[in-house]
């Protein structure tokens, strides 16, 4: 069976533009949570979405939003990129919310000159 | 909020030999899990072990075990027999019952053959 994937896998933007990322959960799994790791230290949560709503935020500004799809895809959206944008996107997939081990793609590399 | 720490940025241990790696957190949560995840450079997030707050024995997978002491708030992985494929950045992270994951800042173990 297929993991998470992610796509695209590496980015290049240009500060002010906006961006968007792409997931698939693993089949059957209908949680999906965005994570951005910055070069050096550990993931941060952004956002979780279970059953096409917004379960959890994390502390990110208003440029970022995602949403979920009737298929439980999900898409992450940056706006008016900042250099300290930069980063590895991670999103994971859960059968639920609660008490389940959560799956990691790959990641997307999104590069802001 | 949760806040989760390794105090070490690095690690090394000689091939075949046993290192631990150290993790502290602080929370006021009663119902956790806490959580080692491996990223190898190929990026993907690779859970190791999970432990639930709320057993008093040790989780154990294979060569990886952790002491976990919920009074202090400690939460430490042992990996026995080292290998050179355990080279890695190693996550400590910690959730709640949502199931968002508070990541510390890894520790970076290499293997020396």
């Amino acid at each position: 069976d297929a993991g998470v994937t992610q796509s695209p896998t590496h980015l290049i933007k240009t500060r002010g533009q906006h961006v968007t990322l792409r997931c698939s959960p693993i089949s059957g799994h209908k949680s999906v949570s965005w994570y951005q790791q910055v070069l050096g230290q550990g993931p941060q949560f952004i956002f979780q979405y279970y059953e096409k709503e917004e379960r959890g935020r994390g502390n990110f500004p208003d440029r970022f939003s995602a949403r979920q799809f009737p298929n439980y895809s999900s898409e992450l959206n940056v706006n008016a990129l900042l250099l300290g944008d930069s980063a590895l996107y991670l999103c994971a997939s859960s059968l639920a919310q609660g008490n389940q081990p959560q799956h990691f793609g790959d990641g997307t590399r999104l590069s802001i000159l | 909020a949760q806040t989760v720490t390794q105090s070490q940025p690095e690690m090394s241990v000689q091939e075949a030999e046993t290192v631990t790696l150290s993790c502290t957190y602080d929370t006021s949560e009663s119902d956790y899990y806490l959580f080692w995840y491996k990223q190898p450079p190929s990026r993907q997030m690779i859970l190791v072990i999970r432990q639930e707050a709320y057993k008093q024995q040790n989780a154990t997978e294979n060569r990886f075990s952790v002491n976990f002491q919920k009074a202090a708030k400690s939460f430490s992985l042992k990996i026995s027999d080292s290998q050179l494929g355990d080279a890695a950045m190693y996550f400590c992270a910690f959730s709640d019952a949502g199931n968002m994951l508070t990541f510390g800042g890894g520790t970076r173990l290499m293997v020396k053959p």
